[in-house]
């Protein structure tokens, strides 16, 4: 059964900071791999998206890599501000189209 | 683009009476529409898969008679919760792919419906 853990599950910094998030799956067979931020009592909004045959993507100030071999993906922001404050989740996608979540990490950014 | 909607976003219901929670791809048609439950500070939990016109694909330890999915159209399905009781209240959250979206297989989320069962 396929597993997908994120660490830290919560995670407090100052404005300004960067920061790195990290997630990690069991099963290397992976499709893809989706990052996903999660404001409270809201639903998901996309942010990231790397396919298998990719090793990262860039969004702005965001950047996701993906290391199958290892069985990680990061999620890095860059320059935090209060409004990047909410759950993020990851997401394995496998070949039988079903996405794994991860619990996901709480970030808050102090102003 | 790749919009998808729920309706209504929360309920609130009595004990033992039936919900239904719809979900609907608005600008585009949806190969494959799937439904997830997200319990407080708990991650997304697959409840089943559904492609318009046939049998939904319940995961292990779903109750497919007590969640009952149906799909009628390519832009449309909905689920309803049959005889709820307390325990079933979460956040219900559905997800749509299309053929030709720019990321093969890419779910896209709707907004989600939180169910409140007193």
């Amino acid at each position: 059964k396929q597993e997908v853990t994120q660490i830290p599950a919560a995670l407090s910094v100052p404005e300004g900071e960067n920061l790195v998030l990290n997630c990690s799956f069991t099963d290397s067979a992976i499709y893809n791999l989706q990052w996903f931020r999660q404001d409270p009592g809201k639903g998901l909004t996309s942010l990231l998206l790397i396919q298998s045959s990719q090793r990262e993507q860039t969004s702005g100030r965001l950047n996701a890599s993906l290391d199958k071999s290892s069985g990680r993906s990061t999620l890095y922001i860059a320059a935090s501000q209060p409004g990047d404050s909410a759950t993020y989740l990851c997401a394995y996608g496998g070949s039988n189209y079903k996405l794994t979540f991860g619990k996901g990490t709480l970030l808050t950014v102090n102003p | 683009g790749a919009v998808v909607s729920q309706h209504p976003s929360w309920v609130i219901c009595k004990s033992g009476t039936s919900v239904k929670i719809e979900c609907r791809s608005l600008d585009f048609q949806a190969t494959t529409m799937f439904w997830y439950r997200q319990f407080p500070k708990q991650s997304l939990m697959l409840m089943a898969t559904s492609n318009e016109g046939s049998k939904a694909t319940y995961e292990q330890g779903v109750e497919k008679d007590k969640f009952l999915i149906n799909h009628a159209s390519l832009t449309l399905s909905t689920l309803t919760v049959t005889s709820a009781h307390p325990e079933d209240s979460s956040f219900y959250i559905c997800s749509a792919t299309f053929e030709g979206s720019k990321n093969y297989n890419e779910q896209f989320f709707g907004p989600g419906t939180r169910l409140t069962v007193l």
